[in-house]
């Protein structure tokens, strides 16, 4: 099956550490991106992707890094300077030629202790 | 003023009825338009695009967007219990370096109770 997985569902962080998550998709979409959504409000981007080796800063890019050395992958790095990383964090990609329909993965959910 | 903004929720209707979803945006030369649906728990999927002012229909539901206003509105008729969840609108603006670049609303919340 076709589609967008993310790793792992549930994320647990103490302070002062960083954590990685994961995105993968066999969509062959050449656009990835991610967000971050916290409750009672819409998705904020993060970081996207067009192709590979290159990405730009989404809206809320500040403590977060990534990167995509494979078309099927985009990792997203929470680092310790993120002050509030507690959120609900999606992956998604899309067509190149359809930017706007972005196919989501089921999200990972990170609390920080 | 936030760039994309949802009525407030959550909204409630009766099984049958005509739910109305409504959205406006700042941002005056944005081309594009979207409606995501998002269950309790799990990730937004795309149910509706529009591009054009006037009316858009897909099955039970109807987009309808008014570019002089900015103005988007989805219309969901004969509403069923499996409606129930977060509808986002989304707008993307116009330009070369938008790419990829869809800004959200809050979301509203939908039930509809039978």
């Amino acid at each position: 099956d076709g589609g967008i997985t993310q790793s792992p569902k549930y994320l647990f962080r103490k302070e002062g550490q960083n954590v990685t998550l994961s995105c993968e998709q066999n969509l062959n979409h050449d656009a990835m991106y991610w967000y971050r959504q916290d409750p009672g409000q819409g998705l904020r981007l993060i970081y996207y992707s067009q192709i590979v080796n290159d990405f730009q800063k989404g809206d809320i890019a500040e403590g977060y890094s990534v990167s995509r050395e494979k078309k099927e992958s985009f990792p997203l790095t929470v680092t310790s300077a993120q002050k509030n990383p507690t959120a609900f964090y999606l992956c998604a990609s899309s067509p190149w030629e359809h930017d706007y329909e972005q196919f989501f993965g089921p999200g990972t959910r990170l609390t920080v202790l | 003023q936030k760039e994309v903004e949802q009525n407030s929720g959550p909204l409630s209707v009766p099984e049958g009825a005509i739910a109305s979803l409504n959205c406006t945006y700042s941002d005056r030369v944005s081309q594009s338009f979207f409606w995501y649906r998002q269950y309790s728990g799990k990730s937004p999927e795309l149910i509706m695009s529009i591009y054009s002012n006037g009316d858009k229909e897909d099955g039970r539901f109807t987009a309808q967007l008014n570019k002089a206003s900015q103005y988007v509105s989805l219309l969901i008729r004969d509403s069923q219990p499996s409606d129930s969840a977060t509808y986002l609108c989304a707008v993307k603006p116009a330009g070369g370096t938008s790419y990829g670049k869809l800004t959200f609303g809050q979301g509203t919340i939908l039930t509809v109770h039978p």
